[in-house]
């Protein structure tokens, strides 16, 4: 079955530690995107990607880093310059940003939970 | 700058009661508009989109939604809610940056159906 799968579901670190969220997709979309959820906040874009090799800030990348170096996957590193790093994180894939589509869909996984002791 | 407002945090319905959730944009251009669902601990599953064309957008699970350019508005309707659409619901408007398209989301409205 296609679709973007996350993991892990959950994940604990404590405080000072860096940690890194994996993101895969066999959709063989060229966008990937990821986004923090926190409660009564929405969706927050962290990074997108629009292809290999080459990748955007968001509206809050501060304290993330990220790659892409290949089609399929896009992981998130979660540093210790992020003051608040407990939240729900979700990734994202569309087909294309090229050509200026905004109507492509995106695609979401199932999502990390990550918690900060 | 765009942005996407949903007025109700949380919205309590009966099953088989008739739903409307709301949603406000603010966008200069031409808005690309969707609707996502959340199940509790889940990502998100899109519902339907409007881009052009007839202002009135069939979608999932038997949901709906109006676009009114005059209202600023794209409200998601169902006839009559099932226990299963409790849930959070997201509206979310597309837009175009230089090269790149992204999506705004509103704060969600959260569902809940009430037997």
């Amino acid at each position: 079955d296609g679709g973007i799968t996350q993991s892990p579901k959950y994940l604990f670190r404590k405080e000072g530690q860096n940690v890194t969220l994996s993101c895969e997709q066999n959709l063989n979309h060229d966008a990937m995107y990821w986004y923090r959820q926190d409660p009564g906040q929405g969706l927050r874009l962290i990074y997108y990607s629009q292809i290999v090799n080459d990748f955007q800030k968001g509206d809050i990348a501060e304290g993330y880093s990220v790659s892409r170096e290949k089609k399929e996957s896009f992981p998130l590193t979660v540093t210790s310059a992020q003051k608040n790093p407990t939240a729900f994180y979700l990734c994202a894939s569309s087909m294309s940003l090229r050509g200026h589509r905004p109507t492509d869909t995106q695609y979401f996984g199932p999502g990390t939970r990550l918690t900060v002791l | 700058a765009q942005s996407v407002t949903q007025p109700d945090i949380h919205i309590t319905v009966s099953e088989g009661a008739s739903l409307e959730l709301r949603c406000n944009y603010s966008y200069g251009a031409t808005p690309y508009l969707f609707w996502y669902v959340q199940s509790p601990g889940q990502g998100l599953q899109l519902l339907l989109k409007y881009f052009s064309g007839d202002t009135l957008v069939q979608g999932i699970k038997g949901f709906e939604a109006e676009f009114k350019r005059s209202q600023s508005s794209f409200n998601l309707r169902k006839p009559s809610v099932h226990w299963s659409d409790a849930a959070e619901y997201f509206c979310a408007v597309g837009r175009v940056t230089g090269t790149a398209s992204k999506l705004t989301f509103g704060t969600g409205t959260r569902l809940q159906v009430t037997l």
